[in-house]
């Protein structure tokens, strides 16, 4: 079984420039979550996506942004890039139907550096 | 506000020793708890997973209790091998689940040496 694949892995950008994420859950899976972890910051909860609805939102400015596509698929829209977004965002996806056991399936991340 | 604490920050520990690393949370409505490993610079790698109606979770050397009305999770390794070096992260689901935000403590930075 495939796990959680996130693409690109690396990625540098330049400070206010526009970038876009791309993450593929476990087949099943309907629901995606995106963090980001920023260095000494620890993990952050950036946005919960299930069925292709936002479902929740952490404590993020309006300029993250993201979609989840018919096939549970997910796009994280970073807009007008600041030095401060360089950090490793983390995928992680779940099946909510599946009651009380579910857990959360992590993939590799993608690096961002904004220079 | 659900808050999770892990101690210590660090930890050097000589191979074949047993080992437990601690995670506590401020608010006991938690839905579940769950266990990840992280390699530096890499994804995050489920361990284990306890449910709030649940004590203990077992996946070979590793061992996860789970004391909800202390609001404290323990992860226990035995005989530690080097290939266990990592950040060893624990996050709490609060209240039904239904929020989706699971809640990190900061890591535990493990170091088995040969």
């Amino acid at each position: 079984e495939a796990g959680v694949t996130q693409s690109p892995t690396h990625l540098i950008k330049t400070r206010g420039q526009q970038v876009t994420l791309r993450c593929s859950p476990i087949s099943g899976h309907t629901s995606v979550y995106w963090y980001q972890q920023a260095l000494g910051l620890g993990l952050q909860f950036l946005l919960w996506y299930d069925e292709g609805e936002e479902r929740n939102r952490g404590n993020f400015p309006p300029r993250f942004s993201g979609r989840q596509f018919p096939n549970y698929s997910s796009e994280l829209n970073v807009n007008a890039l600041e030095l401060e977004d360089s950090a490793l965002y983390l995928c992680a996806s779940s099946h909510l139907g599946w009651g009380p056991n579910y857990g959360y399936t992590f993939g590799s991340g993608t690096r961002l550096t904004v220079v | 506000k659900q808050e999770v604490t892990q101690i210590p920050a660090a930890l050097s520990v000589p191979e074949g020793e047993n080992l437990v690393l601690n995670c506590s949370f401020t608010d006991s409505a938690i839905y579940n708890l769950q266990w990840f490993r992280q390699d530096p610079g890499k994804g995050l790698t489920s361990l284990l997973l306890i449910q709030s109606s649940q004590r203990e979770q077992t996946s070979g050397r590793l061992n996860a209790s789970l004391d909800k009305s202390s609001g404290r999770s323990t992860l226990y390794i035995a005989a530690s091998q080097p290939g266990d070096s990592a950040t060893y992260l624990c996050a709490a689901l609060h209240g039904s689940g239904n929020t989706g935000k699971l809640i990190f403590g900061q890591g535990t930075t493990l170091q088995v040496k040969p």
